[in-house]
């Protein structure tokens, strides 16, 4: 069983608040990423990182924000939480090299009122 | 925005019947092609990572097969179970379909 973990599993916030998504994991995997999943669509990478300091915009544009200032810790903030913002954010992540394949958390599932 | 396809988008079959998926994809970003399960409250996990034209991978009931020249993977499940109801997501590299969303009724 992977061992990534994210909190909340289910969020729901007014607009104008500032929020955090915490992503964790345990396996000392150096590439992570964030997945953003509105219903019936795919996921679309918004961040990735491939190491401490290390940090990408995905091929979805995102105000979403993120940081990597511990291997294991990849959290993700939105400055001021949209109504737009309402979807599910998925953490993941994978080992250095190799073919990219990807361990998921439970994903947190945030509705902006 | 690289286009990956997969069809159907969703199928119902009953218990024992077997049924394959198709994915689709530029045949020119090709590295790798990862298959994965996801489970209604769960997260997706992986089922194959194929990376050789003509790959062909078996886990169980569930096979796969790729074809990087023309840019597509096929998903079998032979005997469908009910278990096996989820939706199936291909990716090459980090550019993921919508995926099949499978129903296996007893």
């Amino acid at each position: 069983e992977a061992d990534i973990y994210q909190t909340p599993r289910y969020l729901v916030i007014g607009t104008g608040k500032k929020i955090t998504l915490e992503c964790s994991q345990t396996m000392g995997h150096d590439k992570m990423y964030w997945y953003q999943q509105d219903p019936g669509m795919e996921l679309h990478l918004i961040h990735y990182s491939y190491g401490v300091n290390s940090t990408e915009k995905g091929d979805l544009s995102s105000e979403s924000t993120v940081s990597r200032i511990r291997t294991e810790h990849f959290p993700l903030t939105l400055e001021s939480a949209r109504p737009s913002h309402t979807s599910q954010y998925l953490c993941a992540s994978s080992e250095a090299g190799g073919s990219y394949e990807q361990y998921f958390g439970p994903g947190t599932r945030l509705t902006v009122t | 925005i690289l286009n990956v396809e997969q069809s159907p988008q969703s199928l119902h079959v009953q218990e024992g019947d077997s049924t394959n998926f198709t994915c689709s994809f530029p045949s020119s970003i090709f590295y790798a092609l990862h298959w994965y399960r996801w489970e209604t409250a769960k997260s997706p996990e992986a089922l194959f990572v194929m990376t050789l034209n003509g790959d062909e991978k078996k886990k169980g009931r569930i096979s796969a097969t790729l074809n990087t020249k023309e840019g597509y993977s096929y998903l079998y499940i032979k005997g469908s179970q009910p278990e096996d109801s989820a939706t199936y997501l291909c990716a090459p590299l980090l550019i993921f379909g919508q995926g099949t969303t499978l129903q296996v009724k007893p």
